[in-house]
């Protein structure tokens, strides 16, 4: 299996600009989890979902984020518009869903850059 | 709610030294617990994890074992690399609390020194 597959890896945006991030999680998985990681505030659990359906979106920082999962096999991040506050780097995840604890699989990441 | 407590960083070492990051955790039920790497400009990858009590996990040299009594999984590994240099997460999967994420801790940043 190829992985969590994310992209794009680096992004450099202007402010005001939409942005969308995109994941593609490990066949077979159930569970996808997005996260967002910066110095200042570590590793943020934005939202999960599990079979494609939303279950926990509190961590979404403001409206101007959203997340879909159209299919199992795909899910996207955007952000609209886009500010410099939202520059970090930006984590897929995905888990099965059996047996816990299995833990997750964690992408490479997308830097974001807004300037 | 349950949360996951690390040894604040940098950890500096140098090269064949012995390596301890604490971690200690609070769950209201009875967790699994993992160690996270993060080696530079990757993700996470799952170090070790262990599911019950007195459980030891074990990955490249690295251990950890699951001390309930004193609610913690520290990590060691006696002699560090410079391979070794990341960033490493403490987390926990408290199974009776449902299908919750993982909790993680704030990480850990380990640098050594040739």
């Amino acid at each position: 299996d190829a992985g969590v597959i994310q992209s794009p890896r680096h992004e450099v945006t202007e402010m005001g600009q939409e942005v969308t991030l995109r994941c593609k999680p490990i066949s077979g998985h159930d569970y996808l989890f997005w996260y967002r990681q910066t110095m200042m505030r570590g590793l943020e659990l934005l939202i999960y979902f599990n079979n494609n359906v939303p279950i926990d979106d509190s961590g979404m920082p403001e409206d101007r984020f959203s997340a879909k999962m159209p299919n199992a096999s795909f899910s996207t991040l955007k952000i609209q518009p886009s500010e410099p506050r939202d520059s970090a780097v930006y984590f897929c995840a995905s888990s099965p869903n059996r047996d816990r604890p299995y833990g997750y699989t964690f992408g490479s990441g997308t830097r974001l850059t807004v300037v | 709610g349950d949360s996951v407590t690390q040894m604040e960083g940098p950890v500096t070492l140098s090269e064949e030294a012995c390596l301890t990051i604490n971690c200690t955790y609070t769950a209201t039920g009875y967790p699994s617990l993992f160690w996270y790497v993060q080696y530079p400009g990757e993700g996470l990858q799952l170090l070790l994890k262990a599911t019950k009590a007195d459980d030891k996990g074990s990955n490249k040299g690295f251990e950890a074992t699951y001390r309930k009594e004193t609610t913690s999984f520290h990590l060691e590994k006696g002699s560090v690399q410079v391979s070794d240099s990341a960033v490493y997460f403490c987390a926990l999967s408290d199974r009776d609390s449902g299908n919750t994420p993982l909790v993680f801790g704030k990480g850990t940043r380990l640098s050594v020194i040739a």
